[in-house]
């Protein structure tokens, strides 16, 4: 079972660089998130997408984009990169019922960015 | 608004010792409360969860009580074994997503 696939696992870009982190899950979930993980920091709710159409800022959105662009798929991007954006990202995804539903979340592996 | 306050790690335990770590949150209206877990090198798994006061979650020997009156979560397990070696998070979830403490990494040295 592939449950959440997030690509790519490694990318080092030069301060100013644009790239797209993508995630995919195939369990029909109706949300989709996006944590940034930091030592010391936890982790942290960059942008999520309670339902396909909607997306919402979470508490770290400056810098960022995201686009669901279907149900099955939620994408990041990083407009101008910069060194604090150097980071762990994951994509997680939950089922039926919306936010307040109390099932659990479904984790990828994690892209590890650094920004030069 | 929502948080969550972990101790502090990392933790170093010898085989067989007994495992506490603390949790405690603040959450307006009545939180769903989780633990989850992170082995090296992978994305956060659910590890247990408790959906009301008083309700225990438990998996692989581990447990958890949510206990509304001192608005805690703590984790136990009663012997740790070396594959325990992880980093563990709280999490709770009430009307939002899901909101994490800052880990607490466990380490279980033979």
């Amino acid at each position: 079972n592939a449950g959440v696939t997030q690509t790519p696992k490694f990318q080092v870009l030069k301060t100013g660089q644009s790239m797209t982190l993508q995630c995919a899950q195939d369990m029909n979930h109706n949300s989709m998130y996006w944590y940034r993980q930091d030592p010391g920091m936890g982790l942290r709710l960059i942008y999520y997408s309670a339902s396909e159409g909607t997306t919402d800022k979470g508490e770290v959105p400056n810098g960022y984009n995201v686009s669901r662009l279907n149900k099955r798929e939620f994408s990041l991007r990083l407009e101008s990169a910069a060194p604090s954006q150097t980071s762990v990202y994951f994509c997680a995804s939950s089922g039926t019922g919306g936010l307040t539903n109390t099932g659990e979340l479904f984790f990828g592996e994690g892209s590890r960015l650094t920004v030069l | 608004g929502n948080s969550v306050t972990q101790m502090e790690g990392p933790v170093t335990l010898s085989e067989e010792a007994f495992l506490t770590i603390n949790c405690t949150y603040t959450a307006t209206g009545y939180p769903s409360l989780f633990w989850y877990v992170q082995y090296p090198g992978e994305g956060l798994q659910l590890l247990l969860k408790a959906t009301k006061a008083d309700d225990k979650g438990s998996n692989k020997g581990f447990e958890a009580t949510y206990r509304k009156e001192t608005t805690s979560f703590h984790l136990e397990k009663g012997s740790v074994q070396v594959s325990d070696s992880a980093v563990y998070f709280c999490a709770l979830r009430a009307n939002t997503p899901l909101v994490f403490g800052k880990g607490t990494r466990l380490s279980v040295i033979a």
